[in-house]
């Protein structure tokens, strides 16, 4: 089982959607949590982090479940500009400090 | 420009040749990091380095070798090239570890070993 798991999709939706992601972990510890952004062919580049409180940014909803493992993000009114892959990341303590993991990604495809 | 560059952008080479992927950065982080991804996999951490005289291994090591020549520049090696190397390889920086740093990566290097 991977530590970060992630729906691939690819989800497929209409501009001005709303689309939710999910993502799950399976170490316990871990303690810091973001969501990546990675359109094709280019680097990740951070969208958000994630609190236990919840954080909005914009159309943007991010949410954290300790007790499930749990980890979504939210994307209201969705744009062209959307289209991209979102990888959940979560960082783990380990010997010498801390471990960041990487989920494989869920791809979004929005369409005019 | 980049604040973490890395050269070559792409390289296309043959099993056995050995490799070097070069990494420098303006952000004045002492951390830098470089994984690989393969498609369904996500990013895989292969070494890293959190100050000049620190080199640690990642998960997946096997067949690569770093120098980190300066705060500045991390280099990655591939001493005999394999055909399962084949993929797209980032460098990254942060100025903390991963409980709160960001990590700013690099434009990517794609290798292909044929």
């Amino acid at each position: 089982r991977k530590e970060v798991e992630q729906d691939p999709g690819p989800f497929n939706v209409p501009e001005g959607a709303t689309v939710a992601f999910n993502c799950t972990y399976s170490n316990s510890a871990s303690q810091s949590f973001f969501w990546y952004r990675q359109d094709c062919r280019k680097e990740p580049k951070l969208l958000m982090s994630v609190y236990s409180s919840g954080n909005e940014d914009g159309r943007f909803t991010a949410q954290l479940n300790r007790a499930s493992q749990y980890i979504s993000l939210l994307i209201r009114d969705s744009k062209l500009s959307d289209s991209a892959t979102y990888l959940c990341v979560v960082s783990k303590p380990d010997t010498g400090g801390f471990k960041t993991i990487f989920g494989a990604g869920t791809r979004l495809f929005v369409k005019a | 420009d980049a604040d973490v560059t890395q050269t070559p952008r792409n390289r296309i080479t043959k099993t056995g040749k050995r490799i070097m992927l070069e990494c420098s950065q303006t952000k004045g982080h002492d951390r830098m990091y470089w994984y690989r991804q393969d498609p369904g996999l996500g990013l895989r951490l292969i070494y890293y380095s959190f100050d000049v005289k620190d080199i640690n291994k990642g998960e997946i090591s096997d067949g690569y070798s770093v120098s980190r020549q300066a705060q500045a520049k991390f280099s990655l090696s591939l001493e005999s090239a394999i055909p399962n190397q084949t993929a797209l390889y980032f460098c990254a920086t942060s100025d903390t570890g991963g409980l709160t740093g960001e990590l700013f990566f690099g434009e990517g290097s794609r290798l292909t070993v044929l």
